[in-house]
């Protein structure tokens, strides 16, 4: 079956450190994966897409890598704040049309401590 | 600034009666989505308009339905509200003309509370 799967636990971080976020994905082949931030009660806003030939792209403090052999996507927050504490959401773009379709995780909770 | 709005952001309805969600837009896009979201869960996509093509999820209940009367606006229709419909409901909209840059801009929701 197809699934996506980010880490349900939260992840707590002190602040300063680097954040690293995982989504794994299976019987997907997605042209695009796209990262979005969403806070409580608020909708997700977008942060970074990276292609399935672009091995990694960056973003000031973001990074995300993306292996199509792993079918692994990870997304890095350096020099973390608190600011950053959030919900971060993976998405898979199949791009089989113009729509621009998303298919999402259920997003991991980072929070960073000061 | 342009954006995505929903309105309204809180809405308590009873059992069986039928609520709508609004969505507008001024970004001029040519897609809307709606997205049903339960707390810690994913976004669920339940069906998007490109322009005026209605695109239905294959496991979206009949329950939900959408207009979209122009490009502006959205709606979504619960008819028979059930319990196990509160949820957050998200609008997000997309260019829809260029592949790479179609990421979702969302409105901030409308979270919906059955009585």
């Amino acid at each position: 079956s197809q699934k996506i799967e980010q880490n349900s636990e939260a992840l707590n971080i002190q602040e300063g450190k680097t954040a690293t976020l995982t989504c794994n994905y299976t019987n997907y082949s997605p042209a695009y994966l796209q990262w979005y931030r969403q806070d409580p009660g608020r909708g997700p806003v977008f942060l970074l897409l990276i292609r399935e030939n672009e091995k990694e792209k960056r973003k000031e403090r973001l990074k995300v890598t993306f292996d199509t052999t792993l079918k692994q996507s990870l997304f890095h927050i350096t020099a973390s704040q608190p600011a950053d504490s959030a919900t971060y959401l993976c998405a898979l773009d199949l791009g089989s049309s113009n729509t621009g379709k998303l298919i999402f995780g259920q997003g991991t909770t980072l929070q960073v401590k000061p | 600034d342009a954006m995505v709005i929903q309105n309204p952001r809180y809405q308590v309805t009873q059992f069986g009666k039928p609520v709508t969600l609004s969505c507008s837009q001024t970004l001029n896009h040519n897609v809307m989505y709606w997205y049903q979201q339960k707390s810690s869960q994913a976004p669920k996509l339940l069906f998007h308009y490109y322009d005026k093509d209605f695109n239905n999820e294959a496991d979206t209940p009949d329950n939900f339905q959408s207009r979209r009367p122009n490009t502006s606006f959205c709606f979504l229709d619960i008819r028979s509200p059930g319990l196990g419909d509160a949820a957050m409901y998200l609008c997000a909209t997309s260019g829809g003309l260029a592949r790479h840059t179609d990421t979702q801009y969302f409105g901030p929701g409308t979270r919906l509370t059955v009585l």
